[in-house]
């Protein structure tokens, strides 16, 4: 089955640190990978994707996802956290065919503590 | 402009009403969705559209169904309201598989 995984539900990290919220995929053929940030009472917001091409992807906000095939992962990154980037955090999967639906994880909650 | 615009923002009803949600979007795509957000914030495709046509019925109580009267619109009827459709729904559109773009949300509250 299709699948994205996020095993963190909660990541605390202090500001100014670097911060990581991972993700892997299971879905056959080629993936197309997104990550969503959602504030508190708030709609999705596009963060950055990754289609083809370079397996850095930069996003808003200073976000940065890797793509990696081998480990079919697809963290998202920033070198400095902001109390500001406090929010839940998905990855989704397009898999594309006749449905072109978007599979999301379960959701990671991130915390900048000040 | 808003790209994807729902309403209403929040919805508070009675168990066995009956009440719609509206989605538009002016981006030009093809694809619209609805997603729904349970209160653990996981997000689940219910429908999708595709110039009208339905592609996506993702094992969704009958009591909701889709309308699509145009491919920039999208809109949700529920019947016979229950507790458990308390819910955010998300409206969505996209454009094959490149850029999906969400709408703000309603906040369902069947009481």
């Amino acid at each position: 089955a299709q699948s994205v995984a996020q095993p963190e539900d909660q990541v605390n990290v202090a500001e100014g640190n670097p911060l990581t919220v991972k993700c892997t995929y299971s879905v056959s053929g080629n993936p197309y990978l997104f990550w969503y940030v959602q504030y508190p009472n708030r709609g999705l917001q596009f963060l950055l994707k990754y289609i083809t091409g370079d397996n850095l992807v930069k996003g808003s906000y200073g976000f940065e996802a890797e793509f990696n095939k081998s480990q079919t992962s697809f963290h998202l990154k920033k070198p400095s956290a902001l109390v500001s980037d406090s929010a839940l955090y998905f990855c989704a999967v397009s898999i594309g065919g006749a449905t072109n639906k978007l599979i999301f994880g379960t959701g990671t909650l991130l915390a900048v503590q000040p | 402009d808003t790209a994807v615009s729902q309403t209403p923002k929040y919805l508070v009803t009675q168990m066995g009403n009956d009440k719609s949600i509206k989605c538009e979007q002016n981006l030009g795509h093809d694809t619209m969705y609805w997603y729904k957000q349970d209160s653990k914030k996981f997000l689940k495709i219910m429908f999708s559209y595709n110039n009208k046509e339905l592609i996506i019925n993702e094992t969704v109580p009958n009591r909701f169904s889709p309308k699509s009267p145009d491919k920039a619109h999208l809109n949700l009827h529920i019947n016979s309201l229950e507790l458990g459709d308390s819910a955010v729904y998300f409206c969505a559109s996209s454009r094959d598989r490149v850029g999906y773009t969400f709408g703000s949300g309603t906040r369902l509250t069947v009481v």
